[in-house]
């Protein structure tokens, strides 16, 4: 069964570093996002993508954060300048259809800020 | 602004037993809600998807309603077994001037014993 994959599982960083995680959604999804979740809090909504562009992105997505499909297969998301309070697991998912569909999300990145 | 609560946060049952977990939210003006499971420290698992003009979905041992009038949706696990251990979000699709919203719920963490 098709899934969605993220590497690292775990990044450990110095405060101020960028970080790039990687994603590689479900191959025939048009529609990718990013979440994240710290320890103990609820899952938040950070960003969708389609068609090489945002579609939606919350308050939390702020100018240090940005998405990226470079090439045919992977969704990237970066963190300009990591704060200690960017810690936190970061799922990445895909569906068919903006939201409406089912989303299939991969197994997370835990991000440590040092 | 939508809020997703489900209660109870935690439910300790033993093996077996038939068992509900619930989800409300504010704004009855939803797309669609979906259930997810959560083993610890891993990613989220789909479970079941209840778009806004159905009442309710099955899988399996699993059922899941809708009432958007009420603003509440329940998730129904027949015949409990310890590997329905894990914690149960729902998350709700809703649009909020144009803008696509997809909030969380705080989860609830089920451990069934055997």
């Amino acid at each position: 069964e098709p899934e969605v994959t993220q590497t690292p599982s775990h990044q450990v960083t110095q405060m101020g570093q960028e970080v790039i995680l990687r994603c590689v959604p479900i191959s025939n999804h048009l529609y990718f996002y990013w979440y994240r979740q710290i320890l103990g809090q609820k899952v938040e909504f950070l960003v969708s993508f389609y068609n090489n562009e945002i579609s939606e992105k919350s308050e939390i997505f702020d100018d240090q954060f940005s998405v990226e499909r470079p090439d045919g297969s992977n969704f990237t998301l970066k963190i300009r300048s990591t704060k200690l309070e960017d810690s936190a697991m970061y799922f990445c998912a895909s569906s068919d259809r903006l939201f409406t569909d089912t989303q299939y999300f991969g197994p997370g990145t835990r991000l440590t800020v040092l | 602004k939508q809020e997703v609560t489900q209660i109870p946060a935690a439910l300790s049952v033993p093996e077996g037993e038939n068992l509900v977990l619930n989800c409300s939210f504010t704004d009855s003006a939803i797309y669609n809600l979906q259930w997810f499971r959560q083993d610890h420290g891993k990613g989220l698992t789909s479970l079941l998807l209840i778009q806004s003009s159905q009442r309710e979905q099955t899988s399996g041992r699993l059922n899941a309603s809708l009432d958007k009038s009420s603003g509440r949706s329940t998730l129904y696990i027949a015949a409990s077994q310890p590997g329905d251990s894990a914690t149960y979000l729902c998350a709700v699709t809703s649009v909020t001037s144009g803008t696509y919203k997809y909030i969380f719920g705080t989860g609830t963490r089920l451990k069934v014993l055997a």
